[in-house]
């Protein structure tokens, strides 16, 4: 049974990089039937999408973080990683990284199959 | 984007009712659309995909229907175990976009 399982920092400060490591168990995250990607919640808030990525590649990003988001791949981990730039008191949040079932060319879908179980990020000084 | 809209925010029920959320979203869909359930301090949970189809071991309780833009969850015969909150996520195209959340209540 595929796992997902969040790593880095707690605490980060001000204006500094927030980065998270996802790390897949029981699955090859080199599949071609899925995506990989980043969802946050702020405290008592909803779920906002960050950005995903397929194996190879070819990100995708919320337009509203667009301009201080990276998410890469490393296949020889089996790992995704997130990096937030400039982080501020509103990057705040619980991080989750998730797996997207993808569909075909012909009928596309991306569906949030997965999810780890989260990680509490807190920006402060 | 598209925009997820969700009613009611919160509910109310007591264990043996049944209880029906909607979503909507801002522009058709197809049925390119999931319900996860997130009990408080878990992980969200994928409950049903393709507006109606419930995800490998979710209770024969939940049902979705609907497409294009309106879409339903209903859940039939509450159980304790079923008061959390429940999120619409469009699954169309990037950037995915969730509904707000209906919180389910024990009445």
């Amino acid at each position: 049974q595929l796992q997902l399982q969040e790593s880095g920092p707690g605490l980060v400060k001000p204006s500094e990089t927030l980065s998270l490591t996802c790390t897949v168990s029981g699955g090859s995250i080199s599949s071609t039937t899925y995506y990989w990607g980043w969802i946050r919640q702020p405290p008592g808030k909803g779920l906002e999408w960050i950005g995903s990525v397929y194996y190879s590649g070819s990100p995708y990003y919320n337009p509203s973080l667009k301009s201080r988001v990276s998410i890469s791949v490393d296949t020889s981990k089996n790992q995704f990683s997130l990096k937030l730039y400039s982080v501020t008191a509103a990057d705040t949040a619980v991080y989750f990284c998730a797996r997207l079932l993808i569909g075909t060319s012909r009928y596309f879908y991306y569906y949030v199959d997965v999810w780890g179980k989260g990680t509490t990020v807190t920006v402060s000084s | 984007d598209i925009q997820m809209t969700q009613s009611p925010s919160s509910v109310s029920a007591s264990v043996g009712d049944r209880v029906t959320i909607t979503c909507r979203a801002s522009q058709a869909v197809g049925t390119r659309l999931a319900w996860h359930q997130q009990k408080e301090g878990e992980a969200p949970k994928l409950l049903i995909y393709g507006a109606s189809t419930l995800q490998s071991g979710v209770p024969s309780r939940f049902s979705g229907s609907g497409s294009g833009t309106d879409f339903t969850l209903t859940i039939n015969s509450l159980q304790p175990e079923d008061f959390a909150t429940y999120y619409c996520q469009q699954a169309y195209n990037f950037p995915l976009t969730f509904g707000h959340g209906t919180r389910l209540e024990i009445k």
